[in-house]
């Protein structure tokens, strides 16, 4: 199976910046997103990496490194409305349009 | 253009009896996937549908579980004989045909099920 992993809780405060790691292990690696979830919302995609390096897309940053089977989001000048769950996921070559989700690491962020 | 609809959005049923969940894909989208999250767990993949055709059912139990995408109206995600462990949030996401794979999925806002 695969085995992604996650912190399962993050707190902060506005104005700073959190990094949420990612590690996993799978075979026939193809990509890996990030997803952020409201509660009792749709998943909304923030970010895919399947090169290692560094995404930048505004506030949100992304980072990968295949050789360590490891991944993390960086969150700059956090709002209230940062406060959600952020899924990291992994797809594979050998199945393709199946997203294996780790637990998804709750962020609050404080006034 | 509207996104990726599910309904009902909450749903109640009582142990025995069938549940059905539609998903209405996102405007020409013809990929269609189903996940579960129990509780303090993580999305789950059950099956990965196109029109009229299942393409990957691997995550989906054996019994009581069955999904459909038909020429024409919404993904039918289908629970006969409900029971306890069954009750969760069940997402559905669709992806356009210039990206198949999965690498593009738009989720939906999930249906709750709670059996009692």
């Amino acid at each position: 199976g695969q085995n992604i992993d996650q912190p399962t809780e993050m707190t902060a405060t506005e104005g700073a910046i959190v990094q949420i790691n990612c590690t996993y292990q799978t075979s026939g690696f193809n990509g890996l997103f990030w997803y952020q979830q409201h509660a009792g919302e749709a998943p909304t995609f923030l970010s895919y990496n399947v090169l290692d390096g560094l995404e930048e897309k505004g506030r949100f940053s992304s980072f990968l490194s295949r050789s360590k089977g490891y991944s993390y989001l960086l969150l700059k000048e956090l709002q209230m409305k940062d406060s959600a769950s952020y899924l990291c996921a992994v797809i594979r070559g050998s199945t393709l349009g199946r997203l294996y989700f780790g637990r998804g690491t709750q962020l609050t962020v404080w006034p | 253009n509207a996104g990726v609809m599910q309904n009902p959005r909450h749903l109640v049923r009582r142990r025995g009896q069938e549940a059905r969940l539609r998903c209405s894909p996102m405007k020409g989208h013809s990929h269609v996937y189903w996940y579960r999250q129990l509780p303090e767990e993580g999305l789950k993949f059950m099956v990965y549908l196109q029109k009229e055709n299942i393409i990957d059912e691997s995550g989906m139990p054996k019994e009581r579980f069955s999904a459909e995408f038909p020429k024409e109206g919404p993904s039918i995600l289908r629970i006969q004989q409900v029971v306890r462990g069954d009750s969760a949030a069940y997402f559905c996401a669709s992806s356009p045909p210039t990206a198949p794979g999965g690498y593009e999925q738009y989720f939906g806002p999930g249906t709750r099920l709670t059996v009692t």
